[in-house]
């Protein structure tokens, strides 16, 4: 049971518009979503949260919204830049989740292309 | 030291033997969390400690899969009679405890391989 779905595996951008990368989640008792970034051989590496009393989060390029009524969640960055190439993890943590358990989707491969 | 640390950071091994791996956690975090990632696949959680509590290994896949932890430090995930399907990449993650606000930080692995 995939409670956290990354439906697009891959993604495709050009240096300087904007990624989009989505996610969605099954279980309405999550209260707590993360974005974690990866490169290959390294660990994932915290990128943005936000709590679900918010919609929105902003740190700098990145911005994570949150539509609560349709499980869904976005990151977004801009403008996208060639280091921003990773793997991107979207997480999920909340009560049924077991204390401070984290459950991730399966990751979207982002490629930003000069 | 400053991050989470991981060792050894490949492993290969026989199928049928058993393999250990170590996790050094951030200094002071209370809750230490171990995940596997397989290829093409998500993280998958396995077991998470806190404090003193008794851990959460809901996530082991089966009774060959054990951890320890020693209070607030260091961490060991013991694999018995390996089976080519437990090839993984296997993370080990600290978190300070309370909220999630910042996540955990994950070490960078140990790649084991089952031949």
């Amino acid at each position: 049971d995939q409670q956290v779905k990354q439906n697009s595996p891959s993604l495709s951008v050009q240096e300087g518009r904007i990624s989009i990368l989505n996610c969605d989640y099954t279980n309405s008792m999550f209260d707590y979503f993360l974005w974690y970034k990866k490169y290959p051989a390294e660990g994932p590496t915290f990128l943005i949260s936000i709590s679900s009393i918010k919609d929105k989060n902003e740190d700098g390029r990145f911005t994570v919204f949150l539509n609560k009524s349709a499980k869904h969640l976005s990151l977004h960055i801009v403008p996208s830049q060639p280091g921003d190439s990773a793997v991107y993890f979207c997480a999920a943590s909340g009560v049924t989740g077991g204390g401070n358990k984290l459950t991730f989707g399966t990751g979207t491969q982002l490629k930003v292309e000069l | 030291g400053a991050g989470v640390s991981q060792s050894p950071s490949n492993k290969v091994t026989e199928k049928g033997k058993d393999v250990e791996l170590r996790c050094d956690p951030i200094s002071g975090h209370t809750a230490l969390y171990w995940y596997r990632q397989r290829l093409g696949q998500g993280l998958e959680f396995l077991i998470y400690f806190q404090g003193n509590s008794a851990p959460d290994k809901s996530g082991l896949p089966s009774d060959r899969f054990s951890a320890e932890r020693t209070g607030e430090s260091v961490s060991t995930l013991t694999i018995q009679r390996t089976q080519q399907e437990d090839s993984a990449v296997y993370l080990c993650a600290s978190s300070p405890g309370g909220g999630m606000h910042y996540g955990y930080t994950f070490g960078s692995g140990t790649r084991l391989t089952v031949v």
